[in-house]
């Protein structure tokens, strides 16, 4: 069984550009979380996902930031016109679909280090 | 609003030795408290994953413990290895999503 798996795992953008991350959470995982850890710091929550709907994204900045997790494929995290302050590594987590949120282990992927220039 | 503290920042120990880590956070209302281990350009590894009614989880060398009247938790490690040098991060399980601390980053001295 597969874990779950994050594309690219690095990216590189200059301001401006925009930026996709995707994320296959583990087989059988209906429950996709996504999670920011800025140089030097935590991990900070960012949005929780089921398919097609948007459960929490109450740590997700309000402007350029977007997420989904459609019916079929990955779920995607979306930056627009990115700042050097987004760089960051993004990290994915799922969940199997029993309680979701933060009731129950999360398996993380190996991130996705963006890094604007 | 969770915080969730983690002291000490860094650790250094030599071979063999035993070590605590710390975690600390002010709202007891928490689902459960995760330990992961993060290697440098990877990602989390969960250890270990106590519930909220539960006081400690033993895996191997490693042994956590919670107490949520006093917003405590500590990792220990027994009998440190060169290879548990990584950055050791405490979770708690809120509503939707995992509160993290900052880390302890261990080295262990060969």
């Amino acid at each position: 069984n597969a874990g779950v798996m994050q594309n690219p795992r690095h990216l590189v953008r200059r301001r401006g550009q925009e930026a996709r991350l995707r994320c296959s959470p583990m087989k059988g995982h209906s429950h996709v979380y996504w999670y920011r850890q800025l140089p030097e710091e935590g991990l900070k929550f960012m949005v929780y996902l089921q398919k097609e709907n948007i459960i929490d994204e109450s740590g997700m900045p309000k402007e350029r930031f977007s997420a989904e997790f459609p019916k079929e494929g990955p779920s995607i995290l979306r930056i627009q016109q990115v700042v050097r302050g987004d760089s960051a590594a993004y990290f994915c987590a799922s969940s199997p679909y029993t309680s979701g949120g933060g009731k129950e282990t999360q398996y993380f992927g190996p991130g996705t280090r963006l890094l604007v220039l | 609003k969770q915080e969730v503290t983690q002291i000490p920042a860094a650790l250094s120990v030599p071979e063999g030795e035993n070590l605590v880590l710390n975690c600390s956070f002010t709202d007891s209302a928490i689902y459960n408290l995760q330990w992961f281990r993060q290697d440098p350009g990877k990602g989390l590894t969960s250890l270990l994953l106590i519930q909220s009614s539960q006081r400690e989880q033993t895996s191997g060398r490693l042994n956590a413990s919670l107490d949520k009247s006093s917003g405590r938790s500590t990792l220990y490690i027994a009998a440190s290895q060169p290879g548990d040098s990584a950055t050791y991060l405490c979770a708690l399980g809120g509503a939707n999503n995992l509160f993290f601390g900052t880390g302890t980053r261990l080295t262990v001295i060969p």
